[in-house]
């Protein structure tokens, strides 16, 4: 059965760079052509798309978030990452993982989300 | 960027009455590239509408979808105690954006 599980630290003091990595289970990241996508949702807001990244290395990201976000895939970890640099309050949310039906589709199956504060 | 407008913000109802939720998107959405989830509170989205009218798996025929072009609408049928939650809409039409949400509460 098809899992994703968000890791990283729960909190970045302001400036720093948010690191966090997904987790898939129960299927190959390198065998399945999907984009793999991170989403945020700050307290009580709504969602936000961060950016998606095929097993080869090609991305998409949200243009909002300029250049201070870095997605990539680690297909022998069976994982992929997500960097975002120059972290602000603003950037306090819920980051989820998750896996869209086919291609760059709808999205099915989620990771349960971890928290990230930013505070010093 | 195409901008998603979900109306109302909040919607008040009794269990078995009938929820309608609109999504209006800013430009037209191709190939109808819109999705709703539903979610509850501290757990993930989960994916109930597809490609516009498409039911996910394991969704109830309670919900439904329709709209085009750039009006969308997700139906509940007949509200069950569970559906009180947040619903978004999303359009994945090359890239992704949501909508702000509706918050559907009990009367």
């Amino acid at each position: 059965q098809l899992q994703l599980q968000e890791s990283g630290p729960g909190l970045v003091k302001p400036s720093e760079t948010l690191s966090l990595t997904c987790t898939v289970s129960g299927v190959s990241i390198s065998t399945s052509s999907y984009y793999w996508v991170w989403i945020r949702q700050p307290p009580g807001k709504g969602l936000e798309w961060i950016g998606s990244v095929h097993y080869s290395g090609r991305t998409h990201d949200n243009p909002s978030l300029k250049s201070r976000v870095t997605i990539s895939v680690d297909t022998s970890k069976n994982h992929f990452s997500l960097k975002l640099s120059s972290v602000t309050a603003a950037d306090t949310a819920v980051y989820y993982c998750a896996r869209p039906r086919v291609w760059n589709d709808a999205l099915d199956i989620w990771g349960q989300g971890t928290v990230v504060t930013v505070s010093s | 960027e195409i901008v998603l407008a979900q109306s109302p913000g909040t919607l008040s109802l009794s269990p078995g009455e009938r929820a309608t939720l609109s999504c209006r998107a800013s430009q037209s959405v191709s190939h109808n590239f819109i999705a709703w989830y539903q979610q509850r509170p501290g757990q993930a989205p989960r994916l109930l509408i597809y490609g516009s009218s498409s039911r996910a798996t394991g969704i109830p025929d309670r919900f439904s979808g329709s709209g085009s072009g750039t009006d969308f609408t997700l139906t509940i049928s007949r509200l069950e105690p569970e559906d009180f939650a947040v619903y978004f809409c999303h359009q994945y039409d090359g890239s992704h954006t949501f909508g702000q949400g509706t918050r559907l509460e009990i009367k």
